[in-house]
């Protein structure tokens, strides 16, 4: 079946870049997806990209995606206290109908 | 900014009380989904719908069961709630058509079976 994988935990400064990173395994992903959790909140979409895509750049936020390698990641410019969050990174699949398979999360700590 | 809601916030709860967890949306969304998140852990779909009368059993096995009279309304239920069913549910709803499916969530029900 699908798996997708991300690392736990990442602690960036204020102000640098992070660069949040998923694989997965399914190669029929149509859409890739980033997902942010706040604390006591529900997901948020932040941003998706389509799998014949390499590069979407959405003000703070790069993703790229190496298709070949099933390898997606999410970069925010700049980073902020308020970035700090839960990252979850999901795929699509036609062939498994509208269902997204999630990641475990990535937890990113901003530190000032 | 997405218009779903789910109620309660939070439910501290007791072996074998019979819970319904409510979830509404107003976009008119013909597809929504329960996921499940235990802490730090990644999400399970347990139930999803197409449609009015339509619901599917996600790819996590669950005791709940969800119904849909209503396009706006996905109700779960546990008819027996048991200290092993404590966690976060999620409730989501998309955008229709193909594609560039947009999932929106919830803020979550945190249940808690004493």
């Amino acid at each position: 079946g699908e798996d997708v994988e991300q690392s736990l935990f990442l602690s960036v400064r204020e102000g640098d870049s992070s660069v949040i990173n998923c694989t997965y395994t399914d190669s029929s992903s149509t859409y890739l997806y980033w997902y942010k959790q706040e604390p006591g909140a529900g997901l948020q979409l932040l941003t998706y990209i389509f799998s014949n895509m390499d590069m979407k750049q959405d003000q703070r936020l790069t993703v790229l995606l190496n298709k070949k390698d099933k390898h997606l990641s999410l970069r925010i410019a700049d980073t902020q206290t308020g970035d700090s969050a839960i990252y979850f990174c999901a795929e699509r699949s036609t062939p498994a109908g509208n269902k997204l398979t999630f990641g475990g999360g990535t937890r990113v700590l901003v530190k000032p | 900014e997405a218009d779903i809601y789910q109620t309660p916030r939070y439910l501290v709860i007791g072996t074998g009380k019979k819970i319904t967890l409510e979830c509404s949306q107003t976009m008119g969304h013909d597809k929504m989904y329960w996921y499940q998140q235990d802490p730090g852990m990644e999400l399970h779909l347990i139930h999803y719908s197409y449609g009015v009368n339509s619901t599917e059993k996600g790819d996590l096995s669950s005791e709940s069961t969800v119904s849909r009279i209503r396009t706006e309304h996905f109700p779960l239920t546990l008819e027996s709630a048991r200290p092993s069913h404590t966690s976060q549910y999620l409730c989501a709803s998309s955008e229709p058509g193909q594609g560039r499916e947009k999932l929106f969530f919830g803020s979550g029900t945190q249940l808690s079976v004493l």
